[in-house]
């Protein structure tokens, strides 16, 4: 479809490992976004892509976390060394650069980490 | 950091009720917005606000952004069991790189 698509959809992986998901945003949508939704919370800002500006990385929780996006279009949030507390889902959106409020959610990655 | 204040964290209701929710800040925010998350998918926004005071419809919801800028409500009118799922209200500043603070979200469940 012509939506924001997520993968893996489900990732169950040990503590200590690390792990890469992966968003494709809408097509000539230059601003991306990544969120973190723990149970039972509402949407924790991660980080934000516009273009080819310095990314936002204000809200990556620690260093263990890392996003990357690539040619301006595909996105992978790392983490590293994987902790409990780690476990949530993990939303990624786009927006167009004259519309940034308007944000379309993929479906998210379950994270649940061993 | 700046929060918004969803409660209760549930509703039930029956079928062909109205309902209201509310979301409030202690901080200012320059745009408002409602989303409903379905089980297993993202986010979907309902309706966006973006002046003080302003109140927009979409179907059945309405929504208005409060005139201290602080707070928001969304109204639900004659509820079908589609209605059923998270909402979350959602706010920007002017500056922000438009990222969104989310509330906690208000589960909503609609007796047929």
């Amino acid at each position: 479809g012509a939506g924001v698509s997520q993968s893996p959809s489900n990732k169950v992986t040990e503590k200590g490992k690390d792990v890469e998901l992966r968003c494709d945003p809408i097509s000539g949508h230059t601003a991306l976004y990544w969120y973190r939704q723990s149970l039972g919370q509402g949407l924790e800002f991660l980080i934000y892509f516009q273009g080819n500006s310095a990314p936002d990385k204000s809200g990556l929780p620690s260093d263990r976390f890392s996003a990357e996006r690539t040619g301006g279009s595909v996105s992978t949030l790392t983490i590293q060394r994987t902790q409990q507390e780690d476990s949530a889902v993990y939303l990624c959106a786009s927006s167009l650069v004259w519309d940034q409020e308007t944000q379309y959610f993929g479906p998210g990655t379950r994270l649940l980490v061993l | 950091g700046q929060q918004l204040n969803q409660s209760p964290q549930s509703m039930f209701i029956q079928e062909g009720e109205d309902v209201s929710m509310n979301c409030t800040s202690s901080s200012i925010f320059n745009t408002w917005l409602w989303y409903k998350q379905d089980p297993g998918e993202g986010p979907v926004l309902l309706i966006a606000l973006y002046k003080a005071g302003e109140l927009t419809s979409n179907g059945r919801l309405t929504a208005q952004f409060g005139i201290t800028r602080k707070d928001s409500f969304l109204n639900i009118s004659a509820s079908i069991p589609s209605d059923v799922g998270i909402y979350f209200c959602a706010g920007t500043i002017t500056g922000a790189n438009s990222k969104l603070t989310f509330g906690k979200g208000i589960t909503l469940s609609v007796r047929p």
